[in-house]
């Protein structure tokens, strides 16, 4: 069975810093892996996805993450947060079988502070 | 631009009622799916459909049900609305295929039930 684990519900950070959110997957086959974002009030937007292409994946607004699979992580980062990205983060694995099924993790707040 | 859209963003309804959550998109998508999010929970699937008239349960069916009629449409039903189904819905969509095509989201329904 596959699953996600967000490591920190809330996460906090000040203006300028490093941002870095957790995410560990399982998966017995080889994973593609999804990072989206959710602003208040509205969907999710996807920001970026790992497909075994290249293990550092860049993404919207300034996002990365890595792939690492002897740590099964996709953890991520921002070198310098911005007072925009205060949002909830999700991390996601699709589920093998097919349908593009996805199992989400709970979930990060990002809050940024001046 | 994909464009998935929820005729609601905030529903109050009645204990018993039968309540109607609509959902459309306009990329000809095959895939539609849809989740409640719950604090601390992530979002977690009620059901999905990959072709028009076919629906799969998801992990928390119990109390909900769905329709596909069309393509672009999809529709769930809570039979007789209950308090603990107060939450955010939300719907989205994907191409079928490669397990790296990514959903698209709406922006959810905010549905009270008293």
């Amino acid at each position: 069975a596959q699953s996600v684990t967000q490591l920190g519900s809330h996460v906090s950070v000040s203006e300028g810093a490093l941002v870095l959110l957790r995410c560990n997957y399982s998966s017995s086959v080889p994973p593609y892996l999804f990072w989206y974002v959710q602003y208040p009030n509205q969907g999710l937007q996807l920001l970026l996805k790992y497909t075994s292409a290249a293990t550092l994946v860049k993404g919207i607004n300034g996002f990365e993450a890595e792939f690492k699979k002897s740590e099964t992580s996709f953890h991520l980062t921002k070198p310098s947060a911005h007072m925009s990205d205060a949002a909830e983060y999700f991390c996601a694995v699709s589920v093998a079988g097919g349908y593009n099924k996805l199992i989400f993790g709970a979930g990060t707040r990002l809050a940024v502070h001046p | 631009d994909v464009k998935v859209t929820q005729s609601s963003r905030y529903l109050v309804k009645r204990t018993g009622e039968k309540v109607f959550l609509e959902c459309v998109q306009d990329m000809d998508h095959e895939n539609m799916f849809w989740y409640r999010q719950d604090p601390g929970l992530g979002l977690r699937l009620i059901y999905f459909s990959y072709d028009v008239k076919m629906k799969e349960k998801g992990d928390i069916p119990e109390g909900y049900s769905v329709s596909r009629e069309k393509k672009e449409r999809f529709s769930l039903i809570l039979e007789s609305a209950s308090t603990n189904q107060t939450s955010m819905y939300l719907c989205a969509s994907s191409l079928r295929g490669s397990q790296s095509q990514p959903q698209h989201f709406g922006d959810g329904t905010r549905l009270s039930i008293l």
